[in-house]
């Protein structure tokens, strides 16, 4: 089955400076890579996701770029702000009606 | 995005107990799934419920301690049977829509005392 490794498992930044946060996946039939974030006590809400026919997305502040080749994918925040203080995981899924398999999660931090 | 609701929300619950966990969707999915998310880790696929027959269950998780239903496109339970202390955790219902993109429910609460 797919293995999904997260680094790293904390990550602290100053407010206002990038976070860069990476996976990689065992399974070279996943296509679907989403990022979701988790607040304290709150479920986690798909922030981004990426499929295997593209190279790079971006949604304002946030970006993933997904190099298939070497089977592993990155979140990237600029302009880091307090409200992004959260767990972050990665996931990965192949075809068919797979779950996702998901990621320790990385604990971001922003300083202020 | 599917709107996904699960209850109970919360829950303290007796060692050697039973509880069933509903999620409704509010619209029909071909996917549903089940997670669990022990306290500080990451979340756990226990298994996919699948409409009309039997869930398909990860490795480490059995039908006898998780039971799941699923009669129709919109609805599941899961039951954590005969629990313990080790059962504590959040209980989450996915859904996977077209192309893959899974959200998921708010979330069961669960401890066992």
């Amino acid at each position: 089955g797919e293995n999904v490794e997260q680094h790293p498992s904390t990550l602290s930044v100053q407010e206002g400076d990038s976070a860069v946060i990476k996976c990689t996946y065992s399974d070279s039939a996943s296509n679907y890579f989403p990022w979701y974030k988790q607040e304290l006590g709150k479920r986690p809400q798909l922030i981004i996701d990426i499929r295997s026919n593209v190279g790079e997305k971006k949604d304002q502040r946030i970006a993933v770029t997904l190099n298939k080749t070497a089977k592993h994918f990155s979140l990237h925040i600029t302009e880091t702000q307090p409200e992004d203080s959260a767990v972050y995981f990665c996931a990965a899924v192949g075809g068919g009606a797979d779950g996702l398999t998901f990621g320790k999660g990385t604990h971001l931090i922003i300083q202020p | 995005s599917a709107v996904i609701s699960q209850k109970p929300s919360r829950d303290i619950c007796q060692r050697g107990t039973s509880l069933t966990i509903q999620c409704q969707v509010d619209s029909q999915v071909t996917m549903m799934f089940w997670y669990r998310q022990q306290p500080g880790q990451s979340l756990t696929l226990i298994a996919t419920a699948n409409q009309g027959s039997e869930a398909t269950y990860e490795s480490g998780f059995v039908i006898d301690k998780f039971p799941i239903s699923r009669p129709n496109l919109t609805f599941s339970t899961l039951t954590v049977s005969n629990m313990s202390p080790e059962d504590s955790s959040i209980y989450l219902c996915s859904v996977g829509t077209s192309g893959n993109t899974i959200y998921f429910g708010e979330g069961s609460w669960l401890t066992v005392v």
